[in-house]
């Protein structure tokens, strides 16, 4: 069994499209998050829920809207989505999400491509 | 911005051990280091992290520094699947689960 699972793995899509990226963990874990690997391969966080609740948002344009039903899934919606927008989506989760939060588990991630 | 640096890439012969360092000089009193790591194309990995004291786990081993200004994870008989980029992160102390991925270290092991 996947400990964090997204879906799609990959999802190719025209400029101004929106599209959704789903991620759910089936590890019990209360806080789960959006990180985002850009072309030259640096990782950046850009959300974290801890129980259905926003603590982290990285100054994310708006055009992103995580949303989270339950604990156990952080969906990620892109509105217009832009050229730049082109990057591999990583979900992650953990234990909980104060000072002593533990290792993070990562999907495997979701390739975007905007033509 | 990462707080740590490391070597953009690094070689290590099959079988031997890989001493992959980081400095971390600016790191704080409550601030743990942690290091994981991404194979090709695959979401990031845990690897080990510590605070002050040394680590081992039934991956590798973390040597901190007595200053905690830098460390060194050891990867003890290197195979071909470690092949992999390994991040150093200083992990802040009250933001949970924000990791601040530098560029990392590419490691290479080769035959």
């Amino acid at each position: 069994d996947t400990a964090v699972s997204q879906t799609p793995k990959y999802l190719v899509t025209q400029m101004g499209n929106d599209k959704s990226i789903k991620c759910e963990q089936n590890l019990g874990h209360d806080t789960m998050y959006w990180y985002k690997q850009d072309s030259k391969k640096f990782l950046k966080i850009m959300f974290s829920y801890n129980n259905k609740e926003l603590i982290i948002n990285e100054t994310v344009p708006n055009r992103f809207s995580p949303k989270s039903p339950d604990k156990a899934h952080l969906n990620l919606h892109i509105n217009s989505l832009e050229l730049g927008d082109s990057a591999v989506y990583f979900c992650a989760s953990s234990q909980s999400s104060g000072p002593f939060t533990g290792e993070l588990f990562f999907g495997e991630g979701s390739r975007l491509t905007v033509l | 911005d990462a707080k740590t640096t490391q070597p953009t890439s690094m070689d290590c012969a099959e079988g031997r051990a890989a001493n992959l360092p980081c400095n971390h000089s600016t790191i704080s009193g409550n601030e743990y280091v942690y290091w994981y790591r991404q194979i090709h194309s695959q979401g990031p990995q845990y690897i080990i992290h510590g605070l002050k004291n040394n680590e081992t786990n039934e991956m590798a081993s973390l040597i901190i520094t007595e200053d905690r200004k830098s460390s060194t994870l050891i990867l003890p008989h290197a195979t071909l699947r470690d092949t992999a980029v390994y991040y150093c992160i200083v992990r802040v102390y009250n933001q949970g689960g924000k990791l601040i991925f530098g560029q990392g270290t590419e490691l290479s092991v080769k035959p």
